[in-house]
């Protein structure tokens, strides 16, 4: 079992509509939750960073940490075409050099 | 530019090659990171550096050599290439330690990749 978990997608919606990307993870340990954007042919870019559990908001964005569940998840309200990326969770835990990605959703925004 | 850079950019190499991908930071950063991206794996950690001659294994070291003589640069070389090491490989930097303690986050800031095809 991979230690984190997430859809590959790919997810197409409209411009507009609220965007629910996931992750869950088999290691309780874990207690750092990013979200990185990875436009095409380009480098990952920290986009949220939530300690523990509970919701962070960001403008647009919001991303929520259910440890009890081992789930987390990224919002995005009023998507835009230039949302248009692929999206990675990432996870670590105190005391641990490395942090452990997802497989990564590609969204694409449809004007 | 500052910043985090690598290069080539692309590389196509031939199977038992020896090949060397460059990593280099302008902001003096003490930790760098070599990952690889494949498809239905996401980012996999190779190997870490805690500062000049300090360096560990990650996830999947097999096959990778690195060095770390100075604080700006952190080249990953495949001594011998193979197939399976066909990947996008990304370098990253963090200011401080890598090591995560409550509540600060070090960021970890990423290259642009390089694309190795090994045939």
């Amino acid at each position: 079992q991979k230690e984190v978990e997430q859809d590959p997608g790919p997810l197409s919606v409209p411009e507009g509509a609220i965007v629910s990307l996931n992750c869950t993870y088999s290691n309780s340990a874990f207690q750092y939750f990013m979200w990185y954007r990875q436009y095409s042919r380009k480098g990952p870019e920290l986009l949220m960073y939530t300690y523990s559990s509970g919701n962070k908001e960001d403008g647009r964005f919001t991303a929520q940490v259910d440890k009890s569940s081992k789930y987390i998840s990224l919002f995005i309200r009023d998507s835009q075409p230039s949302d248009s990326a692929t999206y990675l969770c990432a996870m670590g835990q105190t005391g641990a050099n490395n942090l452990f990605f997802g497989t990564g959703t590609r969204l694409t925004v449809i004007p | 530019d500052a910043g985090i850079t690598q290069s080539p950019r692309y590389k196509i190499t031939e199977t038992g090659r020896q090949v060397t991908l460059m990593c280099h930071q302008t902001w003096s950063h003490s930790y760098m990171f070599w990952y690889r991206q494949d498809l239905g794996h996401g980012l996999r950690l190779i190997y870490y550096s805690a500062a000049a001659d300090i360096t560990d294994k990650g996830e999947v070291p097999d096959g990778y050599v690195v060095s770390r003589s100075k604080t700006e640069n952190f080249p990953l070389t495949l001594e011998s290439a193979t197939r399976s090491q066909t990947s996008v490989y990304f370098c990253a930097s963090s200011e401080t330690s890598g090591v995560y303690s409550f509540p600060s986050y070090n960021e970890q800031f990423f290259g642009p990749g390089t694309r190795l095809t090994v045939l």
